[in-house]
């Protein structure tokens, strides 16, 4: 199984500063047919998670372009350039190149 | 407005039998494939399987923990995506999502495997 290791486990930022979270793969996520498969998800407190980025770097519609993901093979980020309150909850890195699809442990994100 | 609805989730005793149900609305259904997560409450996010689109061969794949305990099919003349499980354990215990990796995460439904 492919391992997804997030790092920090947690951050507290002060509003309108920026983030930074790390994830990183076991193997590299770039597929053949040349995407590749790392997607990141927020989940705030008590609700079910929500698709921030798909294949690496592509925002889904209606999402802030205060976040932004990059990275290439086993390497990943995702970044927020000025925190807000609604950002609060936990983040999530996902591959889905391989079966079984694995997560990484989320890293938790408040505001200070 | 992309909507998947989850359905089912009660406590059940070890070794029964239950049935999730998800209601997909706002997009194309029959193009997409569905997967289920699950997530035992305070915890990580664990892929329990999938089944893809029927032009994509309608075949399902699942997690080593719940594979021949669990079925996952799809009607999509209802709009709908299900999860058979069987032979349950405490360790099912969880919120059950169904979702579109890439779109979309139902709202959850919880189940509990306790006797």
């Amino acid at each position: 199984d492919i391992v997804m290791t997030q790092t920090p486990l947690s951050l507290s930022v002060t509003p309108g500063q920026p983030a930074s979270i790390s994830c990183k793969s076991s193997q590299s996520l770039l597929h053949s047919d040349g995407k590749t498969y790392l997607y990141w998800y927020l989940q705030k407190p008590g609700q079910p998670p929500q698709v921030l980025i798909y294949e690496v770097s592509n925002r889904l519609s209606g999402v802030p372009d205060r976040f932004s993901g990059s990275g290439s093979g086993t390497d990943f980020t995702l970044k927020i350039s000025r925190v807000e309150a609604e950002d609060v909850g936990v983040y999530y890195c996902m591959q889905s190149i391989q079966l079984p699809l694995t997560f990484g442990g989320g890293t938790k994100v408040e505001i200070k | 407005e992309v909507q998947l609805v989850e359905s089912g989730g009660v406590l059940v005793k070890p070794g029964g039998s239950l049935r999730l149900s998800c209601a997909a609305s706002g997009f194309t259904f029959s193009n997409a494939w569905m997967n289920w997560v699950r997530q035992v409450p305070g915890k990580g996010l664990e892929w329990v399987g999938r089944i893809k689109s029927k032009t994509d061969g309608g075949t399902t794949d699942y997690a080593a923990p719940v594979k021949g305990r669990f079925t996952i099919s799809r009607d999509d003349s209802k709009d709908m995506v299900y999860l058979q499980m069987n032979s349950l354990k405490t360790d099912d215990t969880a919120v059950y999502y169904c979702s579109i990796l890439r779109l979309k995460w139902g709202q959850g439904t919880l189940v509990t495997v306790s006797s």
